[in-house]
């Protein structure tokens, strides 16, 4: 089983779309928790970090479920921009970062 | 955010030649870097963990002599691949952790052997 479990994708939303990514983990251990979005071909830039009291910033809210070990990121008003990969991300303490697969998301006019 | 650069973005070089690649914090000391490698289509996958003064931490699978890492200050962690191979080509990246533990990312370099 992968550390890290997100929705093979890929989603094709229309502009204008609510789309949400899930993703799961396994190390019960873990302490932090990101959502990256890449593009193709660059790094991954962070996007926004996850916390259990849930986070929005703008159109992306995240939420994390410590118990169930679930990590979600909900798009509202999806913008062509918003193409790209989207990244779970799990931290434990000071060690590397382990990353989900990823979720392709285009966004079509 | 903090500023992570690498250098060169992009790399050609023929088989069996060793190229080596920078990452340096711009902006930030960070006592701890991070070595990633991403194959076309898949996630990043950690290499090793390079902490300032000390020897890197390599993941399981990655060789430790083919990979060379020094982390001799600061700002400045490099990698080396030895003696490079078709399979070496990939996408290296690099990232610095901050005091708070943040991570930033570098550009990435591009390798491609021949």
């Amino acid at each position: 089983r992968k550390e890290v479990e997100q929705d093979p994708g890929p989603f094709n939303v229309p502009e204008g779309a609510t789309v949400a990514f899930n993703c799961t983990y396994s190390n019960s251990a873990s302490q932090s928790f990101f959502w990256y979005r890449q593009d193709c071909r660059k790094e991954p830039k962070l996007l926004m970090s996850v916390y259990s009291s849930g986070n929005e910033d703008g159109r992306f809210t995240a939420q994390l479920n410590r118990a169930s070990q679930y990590i979600s990121l909900l798009i509202r008003d999806s913008k062509l921009s918003d193409s790209a990969t989207y990244l779970c991300v799990v931290g434990t303490g000071r060690r590397a970062l382990t990353f989900g697969s990823g979720t392709r998301l285009q966004v079509q006019p | 955010g903090a500023v992570v650069s690498q250098h060169p973005s992009r790399v050609i070089c023929k088989s069996g030649t060793s190229v080596k690649i920078e990452c340096r914090s711009l902006d930030f000391q960070a006592t701890t870097m991070f070595w990633y490698r991403q194959f076309p289509k898949q996630s990043l996958m950690l290499m090793a963990t390079s902490n300032e003064g000390s020897k890197a931490t390599y993941e399981q699978g990655v060789e430790k002599d083919k990979f060379l890492i020094n982390h001799a200050s600061l700002t400045l962690s490099t990698l080396t691949v030895t003696s490079a191979h078709p399979e070496d080509s990939s996408f290296y990246i690099c990232s610095a952790m901050t005091s708070v533990e943040t991570q930033y990312f570098g550009p990435g370099t591009r390798l491609l052997v021949l």
